[in-house]
């Protein structure tokens, strides 16, 4: 049974701050994971897709990695900013391609000015 | 290009009333899908659907809840004789054909008084 689980919790970092939202699964056997942003009150936004055969993605200050053998995946955010302030999904299929995703229960970061 | 909507946004009910809640993938999407989001929890599957279709139910409780995605119209989620328990937030996500991406509604917070 896939499970995954999201380290920290939370996170509070002044504004300018690098950091790393890591995630972790049980299944390695997927073909892909996809990193969210969700803000309070509000729905998911789809943040990075990372296929299976990929390492590593990146779109503007995000880059996300993916290393299958192990089971993990990181979240790198540079120079954060107040705006960044949101819970961090990361999700991946229960089993293979299967499209039903499993979700950890976030990171919850808090950037301050 | 108008994402995926759901109506509405906020729901309240009585204990024993029905709720219905709606979902329009995005434009070109044939695949949709349902999760919950209870609070303090991660999001959880509940049904996956294609056109007239239900793909994947496995995650639906198996009394009070159905779920539809007609050829005409959005897709519903159908809840019978609520309970307190399931006050929680209900996501709708669609994907294309041909991409496992899953892009997220703003959601439906359903309150059971």
């Amino acid at each position: 049974k896939q499970e995954v689980t999201q380290i920290p919790a939370a996170l509070s970092v002044p504004e300018g701050e690098n950091l790393v939202l890591n995630c972790s699964f049980t299944d390695s056997a997927i073909y892909n994971l996809q990193w969210f942003r969700q803000d309070p009150g509000k729905g998911l936004t789809s943040l990075l897709l990372i296929q299976s055969s990929q390492r590593e993605q990146t779109s503007g200050r995000l880059n996300a990695s993916l290393d299958k053998s192990s089971g993990r995946s990181t979240l790198y955010i540079a120079a954060s900013q107040p705006g960044d302030s949101a819970t961090y999904l990361c999700a991946v299929p229960t089993q293979g391609g299967s499209e039903k995703l499993v979700f950890g229960k976030g990171t919850k970061l808090t950037v301050n000015p | 290009n108008a994402g995926v909507m759901q109506n509405p946004r906020h729901l309240v009910r009585r204990r024993g009333q029905e709720a219905r809640l709606r979902c329009s993938p995005m434009k070109g999407h044939s695949h949709v899908y349902w999760y919950r989001q209870l609070p303090e929890e991660g999001l959880k599957f509940m049904v996956y659907l294609q056109k007239e279709n239900i793909i994947d139910e496995s995650g639906m409780p198996k009394e009070r809840f159905s779920a539809e995605f007609p050829k005409e119209g959005p897709s519903i989620l159908r809840i019978q004789q609520v309970v307190r328990g399931d006050s929680a937030a209900y996501f709708c996500a669609s994907s294309g054909q041909d991409s496992y991406e899953q892009y997220f509604g703003p959601g439906t917070r359903l309150t059971v008084t």
